[in-house]
């Protein structure tokens, strides 16, 4: 199984700054990573496949990149409906498809 | 525009069996060269693949449930469901549906998730 982790845990970020975020994956998943967007109450929603393709409606202020096994995702200026729980997905090897732990962008 | 619906009871005995379903509209299961997949989220944890099938019947699960899952799909009510044996507390989630996939020169590929329905939270409990 390949195992996929997040870091921070938590980011505390001020509106309109820089936000990365991490995702390691235990072997390589080349490019096959996706990163989904969770807020209270509501269901994940895909926000980039292929490591860096944007999905139908993500701002162009999400971007994604690396392959192999090291992911970053950064949101270039926070707006107020970013902050939420972030999750990063492998869809190399699988069963299982596998998720990192989440990151919580959080109001400085 | 695809949009999934699950159902299902919001409460469950322990060692009794979880039900759900998922209902697709705006495409047809039978014509999608796509995954139709489980995904449950513990509270307040992270996200985890329970498994997914395809239109003719073929499913794959998550090595970690044990044989306990079942998914079943139904194309000709567009619906495909979820079953779980001998649930314990440990069962308790929010419990989503999704599209998995894409067609990629005939074959499924790319298996990210999108999207995904509402979610329902299945408790545990007698």
């Amino acid at each position: 199984e390949v195992v996929m982790t997040q870091s921070p845990t938590t980011l505390s970020v001020s509106p309109g700054e820089r936000a990365t975020l991490s995702c390691r994956a235990s072997q390589s998943v080349r490019s096959n990573l996706a990163w989904y967007q969770q807020k209270p109450g509501q269901a994940p929603r895909l926000l980039i496949y292929g490591a860096s393709t944007r999905a139908t409606g993500t701002p162009a202020r999400f971007s994604g990149s690396g392959s192999g096994t090291e992911f970053t995702l950064t949101i270039s200026s926070l707006q107020s409906e970013d902050f939420a729980v972030y999750y990063c997905q492998q869809y190399t090897d699988w069963p299982p498809l596998t998720f990192g732990g989440g990151t919580k962008v959080e109001i400085k | 525009q695809l949009q999934l619906q699950v159902s299902g009871p919001g409460l469950v005995k322990p060692s009794e069996t979880l039900t759900l379903t998922c209902s697709v509209s705006g495409a047809s299961i039978e014509n999608s060269i796509k995954y139709w997949s489980w995904i449950r989220q513990a509270p307040g944890k992270g996200l985890e693949w329970i498994g997914a099938i395809v239109y003719t019947g073929s499913a794959y699960y998550n090595p970690a449930l044990r044989g306990r899952v079942t998914i079943s799909v139904d194309t000709s009510r567009n619906q495909f469901s979820l079953s779980v044996e001998s649930v314990t507390a440990a069962d308790t989630a929010v419990y989503y549906c999704a599209r998995q996939g894409e067609t990629v020169f005939g074959v499924i590929g790319n298996n990210y998730f999108d999207p995904w329905g509402q979610g329902t939270l299945v408790t545990v409990s007698s």
